[in-house]
């Protein structure tokens, strides 16, 4: 079974950029997280899919961040434009629904110049 | 909201000896407790769970015990070997389990 699949790997980008992450779940998973993990930090929740729908992005910083997850399967989280204190691992996990196993993908290492 | 502590941050082991993680969180309604190790540069991944009606859960060498009046949790390894090297990290989650709220996690060193 294929895990969960992230891209880009790294990404570096000088600050007032934009920058675009995107992830594709473990096929059949319905719902979709992404997390932000600062160095020596545990994953922080940004937004959390049911299908296509946001259902908490209560810790997204919705005035640079945005994400989408059209047709409820690959998903995309965008800054615009980018800051320093952006530079950390963009992690995307899936699970069957919400009350099962997350798994994650590699996640995309972000710095920001 | 709820809060997940974790000590201590880093641990030594000798290989062969057992180590020994804990987390205390602050919502008495949180449910769902899970041990995840991130290998350097690597994906965390999901080592052993919890859930709130069970005291206790064995996995080989992994083992994981609740208080719930206490609000803490703990993370046992038992017989360990370098691969055991990594991070740890707990978590909790309330009512829905698809929001966890991590600790700090705990860089094990295994030295043979």
């Amino acid at each position: 079974e294929a895990g969960v699949v992230q891209s880009p790997r790294y990404k570096i980008i000088e600050k007032k950029q934009p920058v675009a992450f995107w992830c594709n779940p473990i096929s059949g998973h319905n719902t979709l997280y992404w997390y932000l993990q600062n160095l020596g930090q545990g994953p922080e929740l940004l937004i959390r899919y049911e299908n296509e729908e946001a259902v908490d992005d209560s810790q997204l910083p919705k005035d640079r961040f945005s994400a989408e997850r059209l047709k409820g399967v690959d998903s995309t989280l965008k800054i615009q434009p980018a800051e320093l204190g952006d530079s950390a691992v963009y992690l995307c996990a899936s699970s069957l629904d919400r009350n099962n196993e997350q798994f994650f993908g590699p996640g995309t290492r972000l710095t920001v110049l | 909201g709820e809060n997940v502590e974790q000590h201590p941050s880093t641990l030594s082991v000798q290989e062969g000896d057992s180590a020994v993680i804990k987390c205390t969180y602050s919502d008495s309604a949180s449910n769902y407790f899970p041990w995840y190790k991130q290998e350097l540069g690597k994906r965390p991944q999901l080592i052993i769970d919890i859930r709130s009606n069970v005291g206790e859960k064995k996995d080989q060498r992994i083992a994981v015990t609740l208080n719930k009046t206490a609000k803490h949790f703990s993370l046992h390894i038992t017989e360990t070997q370098p691969e055991d090297s990594a991070v740890y990290f707990c978590a909790a989650s309330t009512g829905s389990w698809g929001k966890l709220q991590f600790g700090a996690g705990t860089q094990v060193v295994v030295t043979p």
